[in-house]
């Protein structure tokens, strides 16, 4: 069985540019998770996807972060414009129950 | 709101020997769900076990297993005959369940296991 898919694994950037981050979760998994891990942190939910819907959003920074998933399967993390303190790595992971998979992570440097 | 305590930012064990990650968490609810998971340098998470709230039991897993003490809110791992592929960063989480799955994490114990 395939895993959680995620690319870019390294984006360098510089402050004020755009990125962005995709994933493909597990197929047949309706639940799609963002996470956002800042170097000596657990990771912190950003966006949660059941299906197309979005079922919670409350840490994203909507002011510069977005995210989609328009057909229900893989996803797009955006940042814009990106801020120095928005180094850190991007996790995906999806579910079908309880349990998450996750993926291998983006690592995202601002420099 | 939940929280997640892990008070040990490092660990250090012998190759074969065992060793005891603590854990603690702070919530209100009766029922809700557990985890450890590894995280090595690769990046990826990777689950190590989990307990359900409801179950007295502690769960194994192999040479994981944990100490499930409900009622003081504490929820440690310990790793019997450490090998040299355990060393990584172990992070203990909660998870409430229900329509927002959402995990919080706490801050992680990096393990090193020498050999």
């Amino acid at each position: 069985e395939a895993g959680v898919a995620q690319s870019p694994r390294y984006k360098i950037i510089e402050k004020r540019q755009s990125v962005a981050f995709w994933c493909n979760p597990i197929s047949g998994h309706a639940t799609l998770y963002w996470y956002q891990q800042i170097l000596g942190q657990g990771p912190k939910l950003l966006i949660q996807f059941q299906n197309n819907g979005v079922v919670d959003d409350s840490q994203l920074p909507k002011d510069r972060f977005s995210a989609e998933r328009l057909k229900g399967v893989d996803s797009t993390l955006k940042i814009q414009p990106a801020k120095l303190e928005d180094s850190a790595v991007y996790l995906c992971a999806s579910s079908l129950g309880i349990r998450q998979f996750f993926g291998p992570g983006t690592r995202l440097t601002v420099l | 709101a939940q929280t997640v305590t892990q008070s040990q930012p490092e660990m250090s064990v012998q190759e074969a020997e065992t060793v005891t990650l603590s854990c603690t968490y702070d919530t209100s609810e009766s029922d809700y769900y557990l985890f450890w998971y590894k995280q090595p340098p690769s990046r990826q998470m990777i689950l190590v076990i989990r307990q359900e709230a409801y179950k007295q039991q502690n769960a194994t897993e192999n040479r994981f297993s944990v100490n499930f003490q409900k009622a003081a809110k504490s929820f440690s791992l310990k790793i019997s005959d450490s090998q040299l592929g355990d060393a990584a960063m172990y992070f203990c989480a909660y998870l409430l369940g229900g329509a927002t799955n959402k995990l919080i994490f706490g801050t992680g114990t990096l393990l090193a296991v020498q050999p």
